[in-house]
Protein backbone atom coordinates (compact mmCIF):
# COMPACT_ATOMS: atom_id res chain seq x y z
CA UNK A 1 0.00 0.00 0.00
CA UNK A 2 1.13 3.67 -0.98
CA UNK A 3 1.85 5.62 2.16
CA UNK A 4 -0.18 8.69 -0.36
CA UNK A 5 -3.23 7.49 -1.75
CA UNK A 6 -5.24 10.24 -4.20
CA UNK A 7 -8.21 9.86 -6.02
CA UNK A 8 -7.08 8.64 -9.67
CA UNK A 9 -9.66 10.80 -11.85
CA UNK A 10 -9.50 11.94 -14.38
CA UNK A 11 -12.19 14.68 -13.36
CA UNK A 12 -14.04 16.83 -16.13
CA UNK A 13 -16.17 19.56 -14.63
CA UNK A 14 -18.30 22.43 -16.58
CA UNK A 15 -16.75 25.93 -15.68
CA UNK A 16 -17.69 27.95 -12.32
CA UNK A 17 -18.40 24.72 -11.19
CA UNK A 18 -16.47 23.02 -7.53
CA UNK A 19 -14.02 20.89 -7.87
CA UNK A 20 -12.66 18.89 -4.95
CA UNK A 21 -9.82 16.53 -4.90
CA UNK A 22 -8.90 13.94 -2.07
CA UNK A 23 -5.86 12.34 -0.67
CA UNK A 24 -5.65 9.81 2.43
CA UNK A 25 -1.91 8.73 3.91
CA UNK A 26 -1.03 6.01 5.82
CA UNK A 27 2.12 8.23 7.63
CA UNK A 28 1.15 9.38 10.93
CA UNK A 29 4.45 11.33 11.08
CA UNK A 30 3.20 13.61 8.18
CA UNK A 31 2.84 17.04 9.43
CA UNK A 32 3.11 19.26 6.42
CA UNK A 33 0.80 19.16 3.64
CA UNK A 34 0.86 20.88 -0.05
CA UNK A 35 -1.00 20.98 -2.98
CA UNK A 36 0.73 21.51 -6.21
CA UNK A 37 -0.42 22.01 -9.31
CA UNK A 38 1.03 20.75 -12.62
CA UNK A 39 0.87 22.08 -16.40
CA UNK A 40 1.92 19.55 -18.77
CA UNK A 41 5.46 19.29 -19.01
CA UNK A 42 6.27 22.19 -16.20
CA UNK A 43 7.57 21.86 -13.07
CA UNK A 44 4.82 21.59 -9.43
CA UNK A 45 3.98 25.05 -8.95
CA UNK A 46 3.23 25.00 -5.05
CA UNK A 47 -0.59 26.39 -4.18
CA UNK A 48 -1.33 25.36 -0.96
CA UNK A 49 0.68 24.79 2.35
CA UNK A 50 -0.33 23.57 5.69
CA UNK A 51 0.69 22.17 8.70
CA UNK A 52 -2.87 21.94 10.81
CA UNK A 53 -5.87 20.47 10.95
CA UNK A 54 -8.51 22.68 9.79
CA UNK A 55 -9.37 24.59 6.67
CA UNK A 56 -7.00 26.90 5.14
CA UNK A 57 -8.75 29.37 1.93
CA UNK A 58 -6.66 31.32 -0.73
CA UNK A 59 -8.55 33.26 -3.28
CA UNK A 60 -10.75 30.16 -4.45
CA UNK A 61 -8.60 27.59 -3.15
CA UNK A 62 -9.41 25.79 0.13
CA UNK A 63 -7.16 23.06 1.63
CA UNK A 64 -8.79 21.17 4.37
CA UNK A 65 -6.52 18.93 6.76
CA UNK A 66 -7.81 16.15 8.99
CA UNK A 67 -4.98 14.65 10.87
CA UNK A 68 -7.44 12.51 12.87
CA UNK A 69 -8.38 10.91 9.79
CA UNK A 70 -5.61 11.02 7.87
CA UNK A 71 -7.30 13.00 4.92
CA UNK A 72 -6.60 15.93 3.01
CA UNK A 73 -8.74 17.94 0.65
CA UNK A 74 -8.50 20.83 -1.71
CA UNK A 75 -11.45 22.57 -3.16
CA UNK A 76 -11.48 24.68 -6.03
CA UNK A 77 -14.51 27.23 -6.29
CA UNK A 78 -15.45 29.06 -9.78
CA UNK A 79 -12.92 26.92 -11.69
CA UNK A 80 -12.09 27.97 -14.40
CA UNK A 81 -10.56 26.79 -17.46
CA UNK A 82 -7.37 27.71 -16.75
CA UNK A 83 -7.84 25.99 -13.59
CA UNK A 84 -7.48 22.17 -15.80
CA UNK A 85 -4.00 20.49 -14.78
CA UNK A 86 -3.10 18.14 -12.90
CA UNK A 87 -3.24 18.49 -8.95
CA UNK A 88 -0.82 16.68 -6.97
CA UNK A 89 -1.20 16.30 -2.82
CA UNK A 90 2.15 16.02 -1.42
CA UNK A 91 3.23 15.79 2.37
CA UNK A 92 6.49 15.00 4.82
CA UNK A 93 7.60 15.15 8.46
CA UNK A 94 10.30 16.68 9.51
CA UNK A 95 12.53 15.25 7.25
CA UNK A 96 12.32 17.12 3.58
CA UNK A 97 11.30 14.08 1.33
CA UNK A 98 8.29 14.63 -0.58
CA UNK A 99 5.86 11.76 -0.50
CA UNK A 100 3.27 12.85 -3.45
CA UNK A 101 0.18 11.19 -4.54
CA UNK A 102 -0.22 10.07 -7.96
CA UNK A 103 -1.90 13.30 -9.30
CA UNK A 104 -5.24 14.21 -10.29
CA UNK A 105 -5.95 15.50 -13.59
CA UNK A 106 -8.61 17.91 -14.10
CA UNK A 107 -10.22 19.73 -17.40
CA UNK A 108 -12.68 22.66 -16.84
CA UNK A 109 -14.68 22.88 -20.05
CA UNK A 110 -15.60 26.10 -20.69
CA UNK B 1 12.71 36.82 -7.56
CA UNK B 2 13.95 34.32 -9.49
CA UNK B 3 12.81 30.72 -9.15
CA UNK B 4 14.86 27.72 -9.37
CA UNK B 5 16.52 27.14 -12.81
CA UNK B 6 17.01 23.68 -14.14
CA UNK B 7 19.43 22.95 -17.05
CA UNK B 8 19.26 21.83 -19.77
CA UNK B 9 15.61 21.46 -20.21
CA UNK B 10 15.60 18.27 -22.40
CA UNK B 11 18.20 15.62 -23.24
CA UNK B 12 18.40 12.80 -25.27
CA UNK B 13 20.72 9.68 -24.10
CA UNK B 14 21.58 6.35 -25.18
CA UNK B 15 21.45 3.28 -23.27
CA UNK B 16 25.30 3.12 -21.21
CA UNK B 17 26.09 7.14 -21.12
CA UNK B 18 25.87 9.09 -18.53
CA UNK B 19 24.53 12.24 -17.89
CA UNK B 20 24.64 15.29 -15.32
CA UNK B 21 21.74 17.57 -14.69
CA UNK B 22 22.04 20.73 -13.20
CA UNK B 23 20.14 23.01 -10.29
CA UNK B 24 20.13 26.64 -9.29
CA UNK B 25 18.24 26.88 -6.31
CA UNK B 26 16.41 30.32 -5.26
CA UNK B 27 18.50 32.38 -3.79
CA UNK B 28 18.78 32.62 -0.06
CA UNK B 29 17.66 28.73 -0.32
CA UNK B 30 20.06 25.93 1.47
CA UNK B 31 18.07 22.79 0.67
CA UNK B 32 17.94 21.15 -2.47
CA UNK B 33 16.07 18.09 -3.40
CA UNK B 34 15.66 15.75 -6.61
CA UNK B 35 12.98 13.78 -7.84
CA UNK B 36 12.08 11.13 -10.40
CA UNK B 37 8.81 11.84 -12.31
CA UNK B 38 7.28 8.82 -14.42
CA UNK B 39 3.72 8.27 -15.59
CA UNK B 40 3.87 5.06 -14.15
CA UNK B 41 5.56 5.79 -10.19
CA UNK B 42 4.65 9.21 -10.40
CA UNK B 43 7.06 11.78 -8.52
CA UNK B 44 9.60 9.81 -6.46
CA UNK B 45 11.98 11.44 -4.01
CA UNK B 46 15.80 11.13 -5.14
CA UNK B 47 18.21 12.82 -2.54
CA UNK B 48 18.07 15.77 -0.30
CA UNK B 49 21.17 18.28 -0.05
CA UNK B 50 21.35 20.90 2.29
CA UNK B 51 24.43 22.83 3.04
CA UNK B 52 27.10 20.35 0.58
CA UNK B 53 26.11 17.42 2.44
CA UNK B 54 23.48 14.37 1.21
CA UNK B 55 20.87 14.85 4.34
CA UNK B 56 18.29 12.21 3.19
CA UNK B 57 17.87 10.00 0.04
CA UNK B 58 15.16 7.46 -1.56
CA UNK B 59 15.13 4.07 -2.62
CA UNK B 60 17.58 4.47 -6.14
CA UNK B 61 20.52 2.74 -7.02
CA UNK B 62 23.58 3.82 -6.81
CA UNK B 63 24.09 5.07 -10.57
CA UNK B 64 22.17 7.92 -9.27
CA UNK B 65 24.40 10.55 -7.43
CA UNK B 66 24.65 14.37 -6.60
CA UNK B 67 26.32 16.82 -4.57
CA UNK B 68 26.11 20.26 -3.54
CA UNK B 69 28.68 22.95 -3.92
CA UNK B 70 29.16 25.77 -1.85
CA UNK B 71 26.83 28.33 -3.27
CA UNK B 72 23.85 26.23 -2.99
CA UNK B 73 23.66 25.04 -7.00
CA UNK B 74 23.60 21.35 -7.24
CA UNK B 75 23.97 18.82 -9.92
CA UNK B 76 22.87 15.12 -9.87
CA UNK B 77 24.25 12.66 -12.18
CA UNK B 78 22.62 9.22 -13.70
CA UNK B 79 25.68 6.81 -14.94
CA UNK B 80 25.38 3.82 -17.18
CA UNK B 81 22.04 5.06 -18.01
CA UNK B 82 18.61 2.46 -18.93
CA UNK B 83 15.86 2.72 -20.69
CA UNK B 84 14.07 3.10 -17.90
CA UNK B 85 15.52 6.17 -16.65
CA UNK B 86 13.64 8.11 -18.96
CA UNK B 87 11.92 10.60 -16.87
CA UNK B 88 11.51 13.97 -15.93
CA UNK B 89 13.91 15.01 -13.31
CA UNK B 90 13.02 17.58 -10.69
CA UNK B 91 14.78 20.05 -8.97
CA UNK B 92 13.02 21.89 -5.40
CA UNK B 93 14.49 24.47 -3.15
CA UNK B 94 14.16 25.22 0.22
CA UNK B 95 15.39 27.34 3.01
CA UNK B 96 15.96 23.99 4.58
CA UNK B 97 14.60 24.52 7.87
CA UNK B 98 11.87 22.68 9.39
CA UNK B 99 8.46 22.01 7.76
CA UNK B 100 9.61 23.78 4.53
CA UNK B 101 7.94 24.77 1.63
CA UNK B 102 9.64 23.33 -1.61
CA UNK B 103 9.74 25.07 -4.88
CA UNK B 104 10.06 23.44 -8.18
CA UNK B 105 11.91 24.20 -11.30
CA UNK B 106 10.56 23.13 -14.68
CA UNK B 107 12.66 20.03 -14.85
CA UNK B 108 15.09 18.25 -17.23
CA UNK B 109 13.38 15.71 -19.31
CA UNK B 110 15.77 13.03 -20.31
CA UNK B 111 15.08 10.55 -22.43
CA UNK B 112 17.71 7.27 -23.18
CA UNK B 113 17.17 5.56 -26.27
Amino acid sequence: QKEVEQDPGPLSVPEGAIVSLNCTYSNSAFQYFMWYRQYSRKGPELLMYTYSSGNKEDGRFTAQVDKSSKYISLFIRDSQPSDSATYLCAMHSNDYKLSFGAGTTVTVRA
Amino acid sequence: KAGVTQTPRYLIKTRGQQVTLSCSPISGHRSVSWYQQTPGQGLQFLFEYFSETQRNKGNFPGRFSGRQFSNSRSEMNVSTLELGDSALYLCASSFGGGGEKLFFGSGTQLSVL
